[in-house]
């Protein structure tokens, strides 16, 4: 089993549309939870942190599951330049921050 | 502003030949990662340095050398042994021992072979 697994998608919905990922994560000693962002063969940026209580920002909403040991990340109103790659990052506590990076989801919002 | 700056942005390699691709930050952060990215794969860590003058082979390292002798410079050499170097490199920098802080990354270089 993959330690972070995402479904690559891609995930195609309208403009204006409410589109939500998952992304499940193997180690449950992991500790923090990040969305980042990547462009077509551009950086990873981050999107956003994760939070134990759920967090939100603007149009996005992220929510952690430990129990279940999943992350999903909420977009609302999809506008066309939410169109990239959507990675689930998962840090593992210790000296060496261990990081993971799943595969990423892909979506295309669509006019 | 702060940020890592990568170069160069696009690199050719001749077979035999050892290139050295650069990441410098300024965000004076004591840790600094290389990470390989392959079409449609999610990225593998192939070296980390948590200080100066210390840095740990991640998962991929056979064929890759690094240095750290400054804080804010992390370059990266792909050898001739690595026999299948194209890809996508990134360089990325965090404040190391603390799990919640996010990694930032540099804009990539290019990597093909002619």
């Amino acid at each position: 089993r993959k330690e972070v697994e995402q479904d690559p998608g891609p995930f195609n919905v309208p403009e204006g549309a409410t589109v939500a990922f998952n992304c499940t994560y193997s180690n449950s000693a992991s500790q923090s939870f990040f969305w980042y962002r990547q462009d077509c063969r551009k950086e990873p940026k981050l999107l956003m942190s994760v939070y134990s209580s759920g967090n939100e920002d603007g149009r996005f909403t992220a929510q952690l599951n430990r129990a279940s040991q999943y992350i999903s990340l909420l977009i609302r109103d999809s506008k066309l330049s939410d169109s990239a790659t959507y990675l689930c990052v998962v840090n593992q506590k210790g000296g060496y921050q261990k990081v993971t990076f799943g595969t990423g989801t892909k979506l295309q919002v669509i006019p | 502003d702060g940020g890592i700056t990568q170069s160069p942005k696009y690199l050719f390699r001749k077979e035999g030949q050892n290139v050295t691709l650069s990441c410098e930050q300024n965000l004076n952060h004591d840790a600094m990662y290389w990470y390989r990215q392959d079409p449609g794969q999610g990225l593998r860590l192939i070296y980390y340095s948590q200080i100066v003058n210390d840095f740990q082979k991640g998962d991929i390292a056979e064929g890759y050398s690094v240095s750290r002798e400054k804080k804010e410079s992390f370059p990266l050499t792909v050898t001739s042994a690595q026999k299948n170097p194209t890809a996508f490199y990134l360089c990325a920098s965090s404040v190391p021992g603390q799990s919640n802080q996010p990694q930032h990354f540099g804009d990539g270089t290019r990597l093909s072979i002619l």
